[in-house]
């Protein structure tokens, strides 16, 4: 049993590129969640989806797309990377919309120059 | 909507000192409350929890109470140890339009010295 897992880890990006980040959970929870984490800012949330198939926008979802195709696993994608968008990302996940505990994955640490 | 705020950090002990993190919320409704502790290189993972007013949760030696009349819900431990150097977040769940999802604050750094 792995829990909520993140790639990659680390990446570095020049502005303008693309990119796709994985979230992949075990547990076989309904709903996921993308955060991105700043310094002082705590967590704000990117996205997130309900179940299969439906994505909606959190606090911050400007500059990023989200699919849902299996149950498992959850994209997030940046278009075009912005030097504003140098971040750690974090992927949870939770039974559903009953349950408040969210499981984190470790995190990927993105940078844009 | 739904807001957090905790202490600014961050926060420097040594082992065995008393900890206080100060958090205060502003929600609709009645939400759940919660510390998440991130240690160095992970994620985040549940410390303790509290869903309705007046309830104290507790674990690890840490414990918070949630007081409705202050609306606040402030971490403490008595005695730290170099191995709870971590962030801590506070966070809220439920209530209003916000329900199903965590309202988190800025999160405190903790360093623990020997």
């Amino acid at each position: 049993n792995a829990g909520v897992t993140q790639t990659p880890k680390f990446r570095v990006l020049k502005t303008g590129q693309s990119m796709t980040l994985l979230c992949a959970q075990d547990m076989n929870h309904e709903y996921m969640y993308w955060y991105r984490q700043d310094p002082g800012m705590g967590l704000r949330l990117i996205h997130y989806s309900v179940g299969e198939g439906t994505t909606a926008k959190g606090e911050v979802p400007d500059g990023y797309n989200v699919s849902r195709l299996k149950k498992q696993n959850f994209l997030l994608g940046l278009e075009s990377a912005a030097p504003s968008q140098t971040s750690v990302y974090f992927c949870a996940s939770s039974y559903g919309k009953h349950s408040y505990e969210q499981y984190f994955g470790p995190g990927t640490r993105l940078t844009v120059t | 909507g739904n807001s957090v705020t905790q202490m600014e950090g961050p926060v420097t002990l040594s082992e065995e000192a008393f900890l206080t993190i100060n958090c205060t919320y502003t929600a609709t409704g009645y939400p759940s409350l919660f510390w998440y502790v991130q240690y160095p290189g992970e994620g985040l993972q549940l410390l303790l929890k509290a869903t309705k007013a007046d309830d104290k949760g507790s674990n690890k030696g840490f414990e918070a109470t949630y007081r409705k009349e202050t609306t606040s819900f402030h971490l403490e431990k008595g005695s730290v140890q170099v191995s709870d150097s971590a962030v801590y977040f506070c966070a809220l769940w439920g209530g209003g339009t916000s329900y199903g999802k965590l309202t988190f604050g800025q999160g405190t750094i903790l360093t623990v010295h020997p």
